[in-house]
Order: C-alpha cells, then structure tokens, then sequence
C-alpha cells in the first residue's frame, strides 16, 4: 500500500529537549511538507521541500529543523528553542511537475506534549 | 498576504440535508485549491482539487465549485449522512509558490 507514515502517533517531550518525528512516504513524491495544528485552528507551515536535500521555512520555522537526505524520508526536529510545542503534527507530500501538481497526502500525525 | 476563511465555524443538520460549506480567499491569483476532510485526532484526507482554470469538481455527493474573481469557492454536500460528520478544510496555493494556506475549518454534525 502506498502511503505516508508518521511515527511516533504520541510523543512526550520534557523540558529543554530536542525529539524528533518521523515521517516516510513511498508515494514517490518530490514534494514535502510539515503542519502544526492547534485545537480549533488550521494547519500552520513549518518547513517544505521540493527536492532532495533543499528545504524551505514556513511560516512558524522558529524552534524547528528538518532535513532531506532521501526522496522519501523528511524528519521534523522540534528543538527546546521552540517554546510552545505541544500540538498535533501532520506530514504531506505531493507530486509536482512543470505541467501537474497532484492533490497533498497526509500521514496519520504526531501528537506532541510537553511536560 | 493570503488568507484563507471559513464561514460557519460549526454546522449540525439533520441525515438527509443538503448543505454547503464556504471558503473564501483574499487573494485571486490562485493555482489550486483543495478540500479536505478531517476526523477526530486524524490526518487529513483529500476530497477535491480543483486547478484555477477549473469552475467546479465533483466526487460522488461531493461538489466543489470555484469563482477566482470572487474569492470564494463552495463545498456541497448532497444527502448528508451520519459518517460525513467530520471537520472540512480548505486550502489554497497561490500561483509561483509551492505553499498552502488553510482554512481553520468547518466542523460538521450529521444528526441521525
């Protein structure tokens, strides 16, 4: 089946830090993409990547790191600089050509919360 | 700067009704815009897609319609049933950016 995972589906973080989320996807999708969502709001961007080891910042980038080692797998560190990180982390990915941009595809999320 | 609205925050209808959903965007210069659906604690899932030369889509009892000049596009919903309560999503993506922007969502109760 193809698809896009995310592991772990919960996550505890204390304070100062760094934990990581995965995400991996065999949908053969250049594009990638991370999301945070709060209760009751849409989904905000944090970081993006169209291809292998370039990324860009979203809107809410601060106290976040990923990297694009490989086509199908784009990790989210959320580091102790981030001081509000409890909230739910969604994965997507698409396919994207010259002529074509396809629909996004999710991944189950991350529920994060810090103690 | 984009922004994207949802009106109304919440809807319950009664099994059987035919309702509609709204988005509305402040900037015309789209590239496509999508519709999504949401459950409790979940991913989003894909509903529609319509590119911006596109006025509508449909899927099944799903219709989607887009008016650029406008700003807004619509999400109907014919013959609701109990498992389409859910939260519904809109999101766009401007033209020369590879960035979406969301709605915050309408959370929908199908009443049986």
């Amino acid at each position: 089946d193809g698809g896009i995972t995310q592991s772990p589906k919960y996550l505890f973080r204390k304070e100062g830090q760094n934990v990581t989320l995965s995400c991996e996807q065999n949908l053969n999708h250049d594009a990638m993409y991370w999301y945070r969502q709060d209760p009751g709001q849409g989904l905000r961007l944090i970081y993006y990547s169209q291809i292998v080891n370039d990324f860009q910042k979203g809107d809410i980038a601060e106290g976040y790191s990923v990297s694009r080692e490989k086509k199908e797998s784009f990790p989210l560190t959320v580091t102790s600089a981030q001081k509000n990180p409890t909230a739910f982390y969604l994965c997507a990915s698409t396919y994207q050509s010259q002529y074509f941009t396809d629909t996004q595809y999710f991944g189950p999320g991350t529920r994060l919360t810090v103690l | 700067k984009q922004e994207v609205t949802q009106i109304p925050a919440a809807l319950s209808v009664p099994e059987g009704e035919n309702l509609v959903l709204n988005c509305s965007f402040t900037d015309s210069a789209i590239y496509n815009l999508q519709w999504f659906r949401q459950d409790p604690g979940k991913g989003l899932t894909s509903l529609l897609l319509i590119q911006s030369s596109q006025r509508e889509q449909t899927s099944g009892r799903l219709n989607a319609s887009l008016d650029k000049s406008s700003g807004r596009s619509t999400l109907y919903i014919a013959a609701s049933q109990p498992g389409d309560s859910a939260t519904y999503l809109c999101a766009v993506r401007n033209s020369g950016t590879y960035k979406y922007i969301f709605g915050t969502g309408t959370r929908l109760k199908v009443l049986a």
